[in-house]
């Protein structure tokens, strides 16, 4: 049982470049999130989805676009990337946008933009 | 809107001693509480939540927490403390007024460092 995986594991960047990290999810969630994990800052929300072909924005979305063209897929895109985008980056994924639905976490992206 | 506190950034125990990690949330009714623990190089894993109900709630692994709503807090507890225990806890609270996963609020984690 695969549950949330997340590829690459590590990646590093230069200023400017573009790069998509991938998600997918084996257990025909409805909801797939993505957050961004920093020091002192806890996890913070950058975009979800409840579905295919609907997606919206969370706590902090800008420089990253996400698309949800399969139940499975959620990828993660940097269309510029910049040195403020160093993180790790999960992805999560729950039955439907409810809060009594567990959230299962992907292992990370630690993503270094130089 | 809701919000979390985890006063202790980093705290040491010895294997076997017992384990309080705190957890503080300020929300106008009472919330929906999780304890998520990220191991070294793995995703969050849900240990335990509150929804309503007895205020004790118990975990996976031996944890358990104690909803004390005079207090704002929801602390985590463990009797002893295993090597393996060593990991990243982090307190949640979620809205139960049209609570939505994607209107969690993850606090910013305590760093749990066990010594034999």
């Amino acid at each position: 049982n695969a549950g949330v995986t997340q590829t690459p594991k590590f990646q590093v960047l230069k200023t400017g470049q573009s790069m998509t990290l991938q998600c997918a999810q084996d257990m025909n969630h409805e909801y797939m999130s993505w957050y961004r994990q920093d020091p002192g800052m806890g996890l913070r929300l950058i975009h979800y989805s409840v579905g295919a072909g609907i997606t919206d924005q969370g706590e902090v979305p800008n420089g990253y676009n996400v698309s949800r063209s399969t139940t499975e897929d959620f990828p993660l895109r940097l269309l510029s990337a910049a040195p403020s985008q160093t993180s790790v980056y999960f992805c999560a994924s729950s039955s439907r946008d409810s809060i009594n639905s567990p959230l299962h976490f992907g292992n990370g992206t630690r993503l270094t933009v130089t | 809107a809701q919000s979390v506190t985890q006063p202790d950034i980093h705290i040491t125990v010895s294997e076997g001693a017992s384990l309080e990690l705190r957890c503080n949330y300020s929300y106008g009714a009472t919330p929906y509480l999780f304890w998520y623990v990220q191991s070294p190089g793995q995703g969050l894993q849900l240990l335990l939540k509150y929804f309503s109900g007895d205020t004790l709630v118990q975990g996976i692994k031996g944890f358990e927490a104690e909803f004390k709503r005079s207090q704002s807090s929801f602390n985590l507890r463990k009797p002893s403390v295993h090597w393996s225990d060593a990991a990243e806890y982090f307190c949640a609270v979620g809205l139960t007024e049209g609570g939505t996963a994607s209107k969690l609020t993850f606090g910013t984690g305590t760093r749990l460092q066990v010594t034999l």
